[in-house]
């Protein structure tokens, strides 16, 4: 089955760490994205990417690295620059260019330890 | 993702009503909506979109409705089930310095009552 997979499911993080966010699609989308979410409140956009090798900083890129090496996957690394890190993370994807019909991964929970 | 539900309105519906569940959008200058569901401590699924030169779109079980003039998009949920139970949100789509950009709303959560 296609889909979007993020890993692990729940991650906690030590003070002064850095931790990455898995996210591996194999729906063959161009487009990748990390949004935060927050409770009651809607998504955030931290780093998007259009194309591999290539990313964008989104609304709230502070704190937060990617990588985009392969087509495939689209890591995120929260560093310890992130002050606030608990947070429901979502990776999704689409078609280039296009937002119709994002799909999203499972989520991962980040908790600070 | 366990907790996304904490503060959001909260719509309760008796099993086998309709639901009606509404958002307010902000960029005049959107083309595509869409509607999302998302259970507790999982990833939004895709429910249903319409873009800016319709105003009503059907699916199963659900309607979409957009009313420009006032920047309002609501889904309605027909013989709502208990497996409907979960936060609803839309998104808006809009160009941002060239690019797609999705706006999403901070959702509803809907509980089905037996």
């Amino acid at each position: 089955d296609g889909g979007i997979t993020q890993s692990p499911k729940y991650l906690f993080r030590k003070e002064g760490q850095n931790v990455t966010l898995s996210c591996e699609q194999n729906l063959n989308h161009d487009a990748m994205y990390w949004y935060r979410q927050d409770p009651g409140q809607g998504l955030r956009l931290i780093y998007y990417s259009q194309i591999v090798n290539d990313f964008q900083k989104g609304d709230i890129a502070e704190g937060y690295s990617v990588s985009r090496e392969k087509k495939e996957s689209f890591p995120l690394t929260v560093t310890s620059a992130q002050k606030n890190p608990t947070a429901f993370y979502l990776c999704a994807s689409t078609d280039r260019g296009s937002n119709e019909k994002l799909f999203f991964g499972s989520g991962t929970q980040l908790s600070v330890l | 993702g366990e907790s996304v539900g904490l503060h959001l309105p909260t719509l309760s519906v008796q099993e086998g009503d309709n639901s009606i569940i509404n958002c307010a959008y902000s960029n005049s200058a959107s083309d595509y909506f869409i509607w999302y569901k998302q259970e507790s401590g999982k990833g939004p699924q895709f429910i249903i979109d319409i873009r800016s030169n319709m105003d009503k779109r059907q699916g199963q079980r659900v309607t979409v409705l957009l009313n420009k003039t006032v920047k309002h998009l609501s889904l309605q949920i027909a013989a709502t089930q208990p497996g409907d139970s979960a936060v609803y949100f839309c998104a808006e789509n809009f160009l941002f310095q060239g690019n797609n950009r999705l706006a999403f709303g901070k959702g509803n959560q809907v509980v089905v009552i037996p």
